[in-house]
């Protein structure tokens, strides 16, 4: 199945807010909400930090959120922090597979 | 805590055999699914397939149906992923991670396993 459309790359300056989207289809993104979001820094594992849309785990800052409409789900991030630089990558349950798909990723750069 | 612990990292020959391994702890091996992840150099994630250790369900991404094989040994918590014939092509960083279900998502990830493919 083809992987979901995120951005390559956003930016924002420490204290800004930006915002991620992840475009899918009416299989996944928009079937389900079953959208998950990691953060990834460089030579690191995956971080869950979003899920089920917009439900955070324990322990990610409320500085993250998510939401969904129709087939693009979004990760925002506020008050920008430099160590929220990393590569960002959604994911959804898919009906094609019955597993998930991922985004291509997308490159945050804290300017 | 929960702990997923992979193997360490190979070098092989394009046509070589390897098995990679993922040991859980600090939770119930048997009561969540375990997944793998590709990352090929620069490139991002991919779903390979999972595992649900409990009963050995094994479902595989299209893209990796018939090119790896899961597999599980719950009595020593332990996932493995493995080739019969690897490629260059399968250089690559793998990940396991845990998933509370197939719909949530993976909440704990091992640490990875770099593959490198090489003659």
């Amino acid at each position: 199945q083809s992987a979901l459309t995120q951005p390559a790359s956003v930016s924002g300056s420490p204290g800004q807010s930006i915002t991620i989207s992840c475009t899918g289809t009416s299989s996944d993104v928009g079937g389900y909400n079953y959208v998950s979001w990691y953060q990834q820094h460089p030579g690191k594992a995956p971080k869950l930090m979003i899920y089920e849309v917009s439900n955070r785990p324990s322990g990610v800052s409320n500085r993250f959120s998510g939401s969904k409409s129709g087939n693009t789900a979004s990760l925002t991030i506020s008050g920008l922090q430099a160590e929220d630089e990393a590569d960002y990558y959604c994911s959804s349950y898919t009906s094609s597979s019955t597993l998930g798909v991922f985004g291509g990723g997308t490159k945050l750069t804290v300017l | 805590e929960v702990q997923l612990v992979q193997s360490g990292a190979e070098v092989k020959k394009p046509g070589e055999s390897l098995k990679i391994s993922c040991k859980g702890s600090g939770y119930s091996f048997t009561s969540y699914w375990i997944g793998w992840v590709r990352q090929m150099p620069g490139k991002g994630l991919e779903w390979m397939g999972i595992i649900y250790p409990g009963d050995s369900d094994t479902r595989y991404s299209p893209s990796f149906q018939g090119q790896v094989t899961i597999s599980a040994d719950k009595s020593i918590s332990t996932a493995y992923l493995q080739w019969s014939s690897l490629k260059a092509s399968d250089t690559a960083m793998y990940y396991c991670a845990r998933l509370p279900s197939i719909q949530l998502g993976f909440d704990y990830w091992g640490q990875g396993t770099l593959v490198t493919v090489s003659s």
